[in-house]
């Protein structure tokens, strides 16, 4: 089956750590995403990528980065830097990232700092 | 810029009741509008689409109509099950642009 799997489901980090959430795809798509959901503000685009070794700041980059070394996967780093990184954290991808592309998105990591 | 606006809920509702989640979107252009599901503690599924004004998406009896002239993408279903329970975003997507836009999210409470 197709899909997107993200790792793991729950994540527990110290003030100060850096950490990495897991985002795998096996559906040959080129875009993928990063969102973060918190309670009333919906879901804000923190990293998007169009193609291997490329990707663009979202709304909310500061305190985070990814890489794209292979087209199946898109990990995110959540730094120290980040103040509030207390959230739910989701991986989309798309086939492109044209107008009727449609967005396919992993089961989320919920990440809780300690 | 681009923005999509829908209440927050919950909305709460009967077991067999007709509902409706509104969603009025702002945008250039002609984008895609999009409604996603998440049930608790999931990532989000694509509900339902329409790529151009006057279409309609329909899925599992959920249905939206995208009305240009009125800049809505309104979520209507006639009978809702308690396993309609979620939570509801309305979205859209603009030609040339990377990112997707998503509202809020309007939670959806059924009651047997």
């Amino acid at each position: 089956d197709g899909g997107i799997t993200q790792s793991p489901k729950y994540l527990f980090r110290k003030e100060g750590q850096n950490v990495t959430l897991s985002c795998e795809q096996n559906l040959n798509h080129d875009a993928m995403y990063w969102y973060r959901q918190d309670p009333g503000q919906g879901l804000r685009l923190i990293y998007y990528s169009q193609i291997v070794n490329d990707f663009q700041k979202g709304d909310i980059a500061e305190g985070y980065s990814v890489s794209r070394e292979k087209k199946e996967s898109f990990p995110l780093t959540v730094t120290s830097a980040q103040k509030n990184p207390t959230a739910f954290y989701l991986c989309a991808s798309s086939i492109a990232s044209g107008r009727t592309d449609t967005q396919y998105f992993g089961p989320g990591t919920r990440l809780t700092v300690l | 810029g681009d923005s999509v606006t829908q209440m927050e809920g919950p909305v709460t509702l009967s077991e067999e009741a007709f509902l409706t989640i509104n969603c009025t979107y702002t945008a250039t252009g002609y984008p895609s509008l999009f409604w996603y599901v998440q049930y608790p503690g999931e990532g989000l599924q694509l509900l339902l689409k329409a790529t151009k004004a006057d279409d309609k998406g329909s899925n599992k009896g959920f249905e939206a109509t995208y009305r240009k002239e009125t800049t809505s993408f309104h979520l209507e279903k006639g009978s809702v099950q308690v396993s309609d329970s979620a939570v509801y975003f309305c979205a859209l997507r603009r030609a040339g642009y990377q990112k997707v836009t998503f509202g809020i999210g309007t939670k959806l409470q059924v009651i047997p």
